[in-house]
């Protein structure tokens, strides 16, 4: 069974730009989330999807993050435009079961660079 | 203040030597404890999941949480070269939803052949 993909593994854009990052979670999983984390911090939780909703969108800094999961399926994070703080490896982790955390599963993360 | 603190290391020890890593942490509302391993341009990958007071034992691993001081640690048996990681400890209160995670910032592992 295939894990949870990202794409792509690296992004380098400069400030200013739009960049959108892309999460597959794993097959038949409702819950999809978005982590961040900003170099020499901690991964900080940005939102949760189920299916196609927002469950909660609480940890997103501004306006300048879009994420939508069209059709409950994959999910993208747009960052329009990017700023250098924004730099950072964004997370994606779903499950299929909401009761526990065992059944979380991370991808491989995008690093996100903003020069 | 950070909601949970974590010593961000490294930590260098030696092949077969007993590891100890720890995180404290302030929101006493915390009830569910995980430590995941964290190996280099991976994601992190769940090692130990407990709840609220007590320990818990995974073959070379054992997971301690004391909620009276809002403290919790792991514990590395024989270590290997192979556990030379970052462990991020992360825990939530379960009310906003178990996988809404606060981790703390990750302590790196070396381990020496």
């Amino acid at each position: 069974e295939a894990g949870v993909t990202q794409f792509p593994s690296h992004s380098v854009i400069e400030k200013g730009q739009t960049v959108t990052l892309r999460c597959d979670p794993i097959s038949g999983h409702d819950n999809l989330y978005w982590y961040r984390r900003v170099m020499g911090k901690e991964i900080k939780f940005l939102l949760h999807f189920v299916k196609e909703s927002k469950q909660d969108e609480s940890g997103m800094p501004n306006n300048r993050f879009l994420a939508e999961r069209t059709g409950g399926t994959y999910s993208t994070l747009k960052v329009q435009p990017a700023e250098l703080e924004d730099s950072g490896v964004y997370f994606c982790a779903s499950s299929q079961d909401l009761g526990s955390a065992e059944k979380l599963f991370f991808g491989s993360g995008t690093q996100l660079s903003v020069l | 203040q950070k909601e949970v603190e974590q010593d961000p290391g490294p930590l260098s020890v030696p092949e077969g030597a007993i590891v100890s890593l720890n995180c404290t942490y302030s929101n006493s509302a915390f009830q569910y404890f995980m430590w995941y391993r964290q190996y280099s341009r991976k994601g992190p990958e769940l090692l130990m999941y407990t709840y609220s007071s007590g320990n818990k034992e995974d073959g070379r691993f054992t997971a301690q949480v004391d909620k009276s001081s809002k403290y919790i640690s792991l514990f590395i048996r024989d270590s290997q070269p192979s556990d030379s990681a970052t462990y991020l400890c992360a825990m939530t209160d379960g009310n906003t939803g178990f996988q809404k995670l606060v981790f703390g910032t990750g302590t790196r592992l070396l381990v020496s052949p």
